[in-house]
């Protein structure tokens, strides 16, 4: 069992659709990180959590430290939003982190 | 542009060359990874760099060579590689090794025949 696990694995929304991609750990963190790849391979950092939630745009990230679970959450979806979402958790004194395998979303129009 | 340049983008190689992947960073951070991304796998970390030293080698074979000559370059040698090798590298840096936010480059496309 990977110490990060995300769900769905893909994910097919229709364009204005709320989507929510979730994300569970195992591990004892210190943070944990929403992250963006596009089919061109870049991966873009979204959020950095240690509590609570955050939003940017039309993006909004939770976290339950107590339930080791976090949500990311997608607004009014729009096709620009297909990308695999990762979830990685930052959980040693060393800083390293542990990535889940990802969730491919395809928001088509 | 996230401020970390990789190069090549593409790279076809035989399992006899010898061939080099480089990172380049903009951003003044003191900490550089090399990642593998392989299909259906998550990011496996190969080499952390931390103020030029290597604090991590994540019992990556000897084919890859990591090289480090200063805070804002990053190397990783390839020698007689496996076609299982075959995979995205990504680099990425950071600017502490904890609760710092990575930012990645757009990775090298390895294919080895």
């Amino acid at each position: 069992k990977n110490e990060v696990e995300q769900s769905p694995q893909n994910l097919t929304a229709q364009e204005g659709e709320f989507i929510t991609i979730n994300c569970s750990y195992s591990v004892g963190i210190s943070a944990l990180h929403w992250l963006q790849q596009h089919p061109g391979g870049g991966i873009v950092s979204l959020f950095m959590l240690s509590s609570g939630k955050k939003k940017h745009g039309r993006l909004i990230a939770t976290i339950n430290i107590q339930e080791k679970h976090s949500s990311l959450h997608i607004t009014a979806s729009h096709p620009r939003d297909s990308a695999v979402y990762i979830c990685a958790v930052d959980g040693g004194s060393q800083g390293n982190l542990i990535f889940g395998k990802g969730t491919k979303l395809s928001v088509k129009p | 542009e996230t401020g970390v340049t990789q190069t090549p983008r593409h790279l076809v190689m035989g399992m006899t060359n010898k061939k080099s992947l480089k990172c380049e960073q903009h951003l003044g951070h003191n900490a550089m990874y090399w990642y593998k991304q392989s299909a259906k796998k998550p990011l496996e970390l190969m080499f952390v760099y931390n103020f030029k030293e290597q604090t991590e080698n994540n019992s990556v074979p000897s084919r890859f060579s990591p090289e480090c000559p200063n805070s804002s370059h990053l190397f990783l040698h390839l020698h007689t590689l496996q076609p299982e090798d075959s995979a995205l590298y990504l680099c990425a840096s950071s600017q502490g090794r904890v609760r710092n936010i990575q930012y990645f480059g757009a990775g090298t496309r390895l294919s080895v025949l």
